[in-house]
């Protein structure tokens, strides 16, 4: 059973433009939705990440959307550039003593000049 | 960086050769986490642990083993490598108690022919 989906899989977005990803999840004990970005040969490293309290967080040119109600979460990359070219994904967790997340299967975004 | 250093990086075996893969952090945090990472797949979680000698499973942890004998130290073993374990793995790191903040290692990346 797929916890978080996706979409889309891949992006192509022309510098300047606005990237938008969109995720699901079904999970409603789910309350931490980060996002990550992965270079190639990288780890993934955390970007920004919105708890359920919040319907919006903003930092720099990325925001986190985010809507309870329809249990789904959006990142927008605004005045995208070619160096946000990489893999974002997607996260949910749920609170307690043992925090685990589960990911998205990515969205690969090129940015073109 | 976050002081996580995974080896090997690159590691080619053979169907049936047993397998393990280290990590290695110097944060001393207790939450440790081993994903693997496939086209199409994301990132699924293998075992995670949340203290010496505390392991548990993740979603995909048939065919794999890890233990913890030491803080700073977080070993993944395939015990009978298979071509279906083919794959980068990730290493992470949680600094905070109850959150989704992860740190990942820069992976290593196995083949088994």
């Amino acid at each position: 059973q797929q916890q978080v989906k996706q979409s889309p899989q891949s992006l192509i977005v022309q510098k300047g433009g606005i990237s938008i990803i969109n995720c699901a999840y079904e999970n409603t004990a789910f309350d931490y939705f980060p996002w990550y970005q992965q270079f190639p040969g990288k780890g993934p490293a955390l970007l920004i990440a919105i708890r359920p309290d919040v319907s919006e967080k903003k930092e720099g040119r990325f925001t986190i959307s985010f809507n309870k109600s329809a249990k789904q979460f959006s990142l927008h990359i605004m005045d995208s550039q070619p160096g946000d070219s990489a893999t974002y994904f997607c996260a949910a967790g749920a609170g307690g003593s043992n925090y685990k997340l589960t990911f998205g299967k990515g969205t690969l975004l090129t940015v073109n000049p | 960086d976050a002081g996580i250093t995974q080896s090997p990086r690159h590691k080619v075996t053979e169907t049936g050769t047993p397998v393990t893969l280290r990590c290695h952090q110097t944060e001393n945090h207790r939450y440790m986490y081993w994903y693997r990472q496939d086209p199409g797949h994301g990132l699924r979680l293998i075992h995670y642990s949340y203290g010496v000698k505390d392991t548990d499973k993740g979603e995909v942890s048939d065919g794999y083993s890890v233990s913890r004998s030491k803080t700073e130290d977080f070993l993944l073993t395939l015990e009978s490598a298979t071509s279906s374990q083919t794959s980068v793995y990730f290493c992470a790191i949680s600094y905070q108690l109850n959150t989704g903040e992860l740190f990942f290692g820069e992976g290593s990346r196995l083949t088994v022919l």
